[in-house]
Order: structure tokens, then sequence, then C-alpha cells
């Protein structure tokens, strides 16, 4: 969905560095999500925010942190990346009201070594 | 994506032919239901949705039909196209005053020309 951008889209990098993943939404939405896909596994839910006060973790949110800057941006931080987060990571918006789906970027291939 | 696409079922059929793609979803208290494609390298699309108080919703060549009793869902997809190959996931939201959703694994549908 080319109205959610995710950067960068692969970046490798070694065990310990931070890193910053950053989506941008021109989709006016309010709720933002970041999971991450792993092979064999559904989709898992890191953190999310209903606007720019609110933030929550989501069911795997340790050893990240996320940062909403504007209605519009929600980066991911991974403070000292390690090699199990090695994984396809992705950011999703949704509109206000419970049962809309939620509309994904491209995702950010991010490699630890 | 050829990494999502590893240790996933995988459902063969010739072109033009219809498809069915099959998911259990987990909790009887889920309200809201939606169906996503994968293509490799892209994010999740979606697909179509259904509510819970619905038991079948159709789309431009697909069809969602929900089977509360036995917590079955399935996409039907009409005079599939090699455009169609990606792969396809079900998500359902278990209610509650959040849009959190859970995502299955997904299945790999392959059209052959």
């Amino acid at each position: 969905d080319a109205d959610v951008t995710q950067t960068p889209r692969n970046r490798i990098t070694k065990t310990g560095k931070r890193i910053m993943l950053e989506c941008s939404q021109t989709k006016g939405h309010d709720r933002m999500y970041w999971y991450r896909q792993d092979p064999g596994l559904g989709l898992r839910l890191i953190y999310y925010s209903f606007d720019v006060k609110d933030i929550n973790k989501g069911e795997i949110s340790d050893g990240y942190s996320v940062s909403r800057q504007a209605q519009a941006k929600f980066s991911l931080s991974l403070e000292s990346a390690i090699p199990n987060q090695t994984a396809l990571y992705f950011c999703a918006t949704s509109g206000p009201r419970e049962g809309q789906p939620q509309h994904f970027g491209d995702g950010t291939r991010l490699s630890i070594l | 994506g050829e990494s999502v696409g590893l240790h996933l079922p995988t459902l063969s059929v010739q072109e033009g032919d219809n498809s069915i793609i099959n998911c259990a979803y987990s909790n009887s208290a889920s309200d809201y239901f939606i169906w996503y494609k994968q293509e490799s390298g892209k994010g999740p699309q979606f697909i179509i949705d259904i509510r819970s108080n619905m038991d079948k919703r159709q789309g431009q060549r697909v069809t969602v039909l929900l089977n509360k009793t036995v917590k079955h869902l399935s996409l039907q997809i009409a005079a599939t196209q090699p455009g169609d190959s990606a792969v396809y996931f079900c998500a359902e939201r278990p209610g509650g005053a959040t849009n959190k959703l859970i995502f299955g694994t997904g299945t790999l549908l392959a059209v052959q020309p």
C-alpha cells in the first residue's frame, strides 16, 4: 500500500547496534501498528498507537521501543540489536473504529549479524 | 515472499479454475475477519472482510464464507489467474476495545499456466 511508506526497505547491521525503522502514512489514520513476520509464523504485534499521545505494548515488545512523532509518523527502534531480531518488519494503519482493516507498508527486511 | 512462503501449506491450481483457501480461527468470540494477500517482497494487501453477523460476503472474483459453528473461514477465488499467486492469510479480531488482530500463518497459492 503506497499510502504507508517504510524506510529503509532493507538493512543489515551488527549485534549491539541501535537501529531505527521509520513509517509514515498519508491515509490520515490515527491508529498505527508495528509487526514482525518470521517464516512459518503469523504476524506478531510489537507495539501499537491509537493517537500521538497513546503507546501500547503488543505481544512481543521486549527489546523494542517506539516513538509516535506525529499522526503520520511511527518509528520502531531496536536499542541493542540481537540476531533473533532478524525478521521482516511491517507497519500498518487503521481507521478509528473497531472492525476496520489494517493497511500495511511493504516492510523492512532486517538482518542482524 | 521467498521467506514468507517457507513451511507453508501450498495450494496448486490451474489457471482459470476456482481456488478455495481455508482458515481455522481460534477464538469463538471473534467478531471480525479479514483475508490478506501477500506477494513476494510486498506487504499484506487487504482483500475482503466479514463481520460475525454474516456468513457470506462477495467481492470482485472473491467470496468469503464464515462458519462460526466450526470456527472456519474460507476464501474462494473465481477464475484464478497467474497474478493471484501469493501467500494468503486470514486474521481475526478477538473483540474488546481495540482493533488488535490475530493472524494466521498463511497458504501459498501457486497458479499453473
